[in-house]
């Protein structure tokens, strides 16, 4: 079976630009998590959903939105990009919504901004 | 207040010997899962392990093993007989109970990079 697949793998944007990230999860996992991965950093949560519903979201500002489609797919927006935006992507992919559900991940997207 | 604690930034371990990561948690629940993930420097995030707050037993995989000791909230890994693909950061992580039927992010602790040497 594949596992959670992503893309682009990598991007290059200029501030002020806007992007956008694409995730498709395990096939029959439901829930679809997003986080940011500064180097050096361990990654840090942005947003989950689970049955195309919000069910979580970090601290981050109101230029990062995402939704997660019929098919369980999502999508991570970023608008009006920062220096600070660069980092690795990761989406992560979970059966549901249940205690013991395991994140299994993608490969990640690169973003650098320029 | 950090969540997770690992303080051991870096080590190197010799093939074929066990290497032990350190990992410390700060949580008021009762209920809360551990997670330890692998990441090469391809990137991706590779899930090794899972104890859950209420398992009485330390969680195996394969050569992977987690030494939980609830009392100290310490949740180490243990990889035994290193091999040269070891090489990686090693992430200890931990999800909260957010409500009776929900659960909340996974919180990540700075990492720990192991260097396997021949």
């Amino acid at each position: 079976d594949a596992g959670v697949t992503q893309s682009p793998t990598h991007l290059i944007k200029t501030r002020g630009q806007q992007v956008t990230l694409r995730c498709s999860p395990i096939s029959g996992h439901k829930s679809v998590s997003w986080y940011q991965q500064v180097l050096g950093q361990g990654p840090q949560f942005i947003f989950q959903y689970y049955e195309k519903e919000e069910r979580g979201r970090g601290n981050f500002p109101d230029r990062f939105s995402a939704r997660q489609f019929p098919n369980y797919s999502s999508e991570l927006n970023v608008n009006a990009l920062l220096l600070g935006d660069s980092a690795l992507y990761l989406c992560a992919s979970s059966l549901g919504w249940g205690s013991q559900e395991t994140q299994y991940f993608g490969p990640g997207t690169r973003l650098l901004v320029l | 207040a950090q969540k997770i604690t690992q303080t051991q930034p870096g080590m190197f371990v010799q093939e074929k010997e066990a290497v032990t990561l350190d990992c410390t948690y700060d949580t008021s629940d009762q209920s809360y899962g551990l997670f330890w993930y692998k990441q090469p420097s391809s990137g991706e995030m590779i899930f090794l392990i899972y104890q859950g707050s209420y398992d009485e037993q330390n969680a195996t995989e394969g050569r992977y093993s987690l030494n939980f000791q609830k009392a100290r909230k310490s949740a180490n890994l243990v990889i035994s007989a290193s091999q040269l693909g070891d090489s990686a950061m090693y992430f200890c992580a931990m999800r909260e109970r957010k409500t009776t039927d929900s659960w909340g992010k996974l919180q990540f602790g700075a990492g720990t990079q192991v260097v396997v040497t021949p």
